[in-house]
This record gives structure tokens, C-alpha cells and sequence, in this order.
């Protein structure tokens, strides 16, 4: 069984950095093929993807964000963490972590609940 | 990059069949997926790979895919099935990435 929870601060100050941690469990990030997602969702509009990570290390990013985004994993932890430099309050979202399905580009069959980050001095 | 158009908004009384579109240039040639999405919830998957349905998902929910535009269609709408619905695709450029339709609004009336 699949799961991910989303974890980090509810508020953040405009041009602080926002670190959020994605805990997961029933699938490795050191299995050929698996990866985790992060994907935004500012209240009211729509879905935004943002980054990838597999677990051979590759990483992808949003082409509008990438200036500002870091992805990393912790394969011991079964964790993986998204940095976001430069906050700004149109960053005010929930963000997700999901679990894409096999590996290369597929479809996201596994999300965490979300957790809403608010940016506001 | 790559842009995924969806209406905001369809209707559709109950027991009718909803259609929702997703437009971009030759999306026929990718491979769409499409989630639900209902208030204060993570989406859902309901379609894969354009017209695979997951385990769970009624077959009431269809896809179908060619030419300039993806469609989801849900037959014999219940008003369970109000949400917003989001599609999906992998823009393989030199730069892969994923991109998300802009999202439609479900009003069953």
C-alpha cells in the first residue's frame, strides 16, 4: 500500500526559503523505475506541476520555476525534499507529493493530502 | 512550452453524459491522463494513458484521444461525480516536464 504525507512550516515570510519533506511509504526510491513528484496548487486555481525525482538521481523541473527549485532524495529515510527559494505570496499553495507510475513519463496514480503553505509577512 | 486548454466549466443534468475537452497542438501524439479533483481534496486519477481506466474508477468514466484534442467523457452523470477535472500530459522537449490542463468545472445541475 501506497502512501505520502507532506510535511513543513504553514507560513513563511516573503523571500525566505520553503523547505518541505515528502515521507512515503510502500515503494522504494531505490527500485529501478520509481520516482516522487511535487506538484502546487495555489487556492482556487488550478494544478502546477514542479518537480521529479527517480531514483537513479535524475531530476526534473518545472522550465518556469527551475531558478528557484531544488529536489533531492533520502533513499534510507524513504523521504524526498523540494526547496524553494525567494517566496513570494502568489507561492501561497498547497503543495503535493505524488508517486509517478513506472518509470519515465507517466501519470501520477499515488498523492499525499497536501499541505497548505502560506506566504505573508 | 506545451499548453493544455480545457473549458472552465461544463453542466450536464444527471443521468446525461458530460464530455470534457482538453486542446493542444498534435496532443493525439502524446499520451493524456486525466484526475478529479472534489473540495479540499488531493486529486484523483480516473483515466491513464487516454482511455485506461484504474481499478476502482466506474466505467462510466471514458477517454478518447486524436487529432488537436483529448476528450473525458462521463456517462450517466451522478451528482457524486461534481468536481473539477484536470488532464495531463509529458511535453518531451529538450526539457522534459509535465504540464496540467488549466482545469474544468463539473456542475451536475
Amino acid at each position: 500500500q501506497i502512501t505520502l504525507k507532506e510535511s513543513g512550516p504553514t507560513l513563511v515570510k516573503p523571500t525566505q526559503t520553503l523547505t518541505l519533506t515528502c515521507t512515503f511509504s510502500g515503494f522504494s526510491l531505490s527500485t529501478s523505475g520509481v520516482g516522487v513528484g511535487w506538484i502546487r496548487q495555489p487556492p482556487g486555481k488550478a494544478l502546477e506541476w514542479l518537480a521529479l525525482i527517480y531514483w537513479n538521481d535524475d531530476k526534473r523541473y518545472s522550465p518556469s520555476l527551475k531558478s528557484r527549485l531544488t529536489i533531492t532524495k533520502d533513499t534510507s529515510k524513504n523521504q524526498v525534499v523540494l526547496t524553494m527559494t525567494n517566496m513570494d505570496p502568489v507561492d501561497t499553495a498547497t503543495y503535493y507529493c505524488a508517486h509517478p507510475s513506472g518509470g519515465g513519463p507517466s501519470y501520477f496514480d499515488y498523492w499525499g493530502q497536501g499541505t497548505l503553505v502560506t506566504v505573508s509577512s | 512550452s506545451y499548453v493544455l486548454t480545457q473549458p472552465p466549466s461544463v453542466s450536464v443534468a444527471p443521468g446525461k453524459t458530460a464530455r470534457i475537452t482538453c486542446g493542444g497542438n498534435n496532443i493525439g501524439s502524446k499520451s493524456v491522463h486525466w484526475y478529479q479533483q472534489k473540495p479540499g481534496q488531493a486529486p484523483v486519477l480516473v483515466i491513464y494513458y487516454d482511455s485506461d481506466r484504474p481499478s476502482g474508477i466506474p466505467e462510466r468514466f471514458s477517454g478518447s484521444n486524436s487529432g488537436n484534442t483529448a476528450t473525458l467523457t462521463i456517462s450517466r452523470v451522478e451528482a457524486g461525480d461534481e468536481a473539477d477535472y484536470y488532464c495531463q500530459v509529458w511535453d518531451s522537449s529538450s526539457d522534459p516536464h509535465v504540464v496540467f490542463g488549466g482545469g474544468t468545472k463539473l456542475t451536475v445541475l
